[in-house]
């Protein structure tokens, strides 16, 4: 059963405090995303990554970080969350040569008092 | 580089009649790959429909099918005998070939009524 998963669903913090949003697939796709969702925006992505320890930044980076030490696990870090970082997270990936369409996971929803 | 547009905030409709949704793209590459996709009212996103640009055929998946105008940048989401489950935002979506960037639109809302 294809998925990606994401944790956690909700999250609720305070502005400065560090955030861990969480992606697995059990897909073994190479290549996986982490986008966020505002109203009327769309998705905006923040890191593109290859493979472990192979990532490349998006069109948002600023504030955020990843990290992929697995090939089915793609984490992405706010240090210091700020307010403007409210927003819907989703997690993706694509198999193999990145043809294929995106898989997405069912969102994080963080919110930053 | 890339750039998706889509114009139309929202579409109403009734029920069992065909609506289309717009997208227009911008890429310097000769070569890329565009999808469609739909957002529930849950938050799931999930795949619909695609075309690789190298296709001359309009894509039809189901009640799904795409207009595909190259010269003018376009592809556009027809569903035919719309249903009310239909009823989600769409997203457009571009890749371009040789990359792994995946761009979206800003989505169009549609709302399916009886």
């Amino acid at each position: 059963d294809m998925k990606v998963t994401q944790m956690p669903r909700y999250l609720i913090k305070r502005m400065g405090e560090n955030v861990l949003l969480e992606c697995g697939q059990d897909m073994s796709h190479e290549t996986m995303y982490w986008y966020r969702q505002d109203p009327g925006l769309g998705l905006q992505l923040i890191y593109i990554s290859y493979d472990v320890d192979s990532n490349s930044e998006g069109d948002i980076p600023k504030g955020y970080r990843v990290s992929r030490k697995k090939r089915e696990h793609f984490s992405l870090i706010l240090d210091s969350a700020k307010t403007n970082q409210t927003s819907v997270y989703f997690c993706a990936s694509i198999p193999g040569q990145g043809t294929g369409q995106l898989y997405f996971g069912e969102g994080s929803k963080l919110t930053v008092l | 580089a890339q750039k998706v547009t889509q114009t139309q905030t929202s579409i109403s409709v009734v029920e069992k009649t065909t609506v289309t949704m717009d997208c227009v793209y911008e890429t310097r590459d000769s070569s890329y790959f565009l999808f469609w996709y739909k957002q529930t009212a849950s938050g799931e996103i999930v795949f619909l429909i695609r075309q690789d640009s190298y296709k001359k055929e309009n894509a039809t998946v189901g009640h799904y099918s795409l207009n595909f105008q190259k010269p003018k940048s376009s592809i556009g989401l027809i569903i035919t005998a719309t249903q009310i489950e239909d009823s989600a935002v769409y997203f457009c979506a571009m890749r371009d070939d040789g990359g792994y960037k995946v761009v979206f639109g800003s989505g169009t809302r549609l709302l399916v009524s009886p």
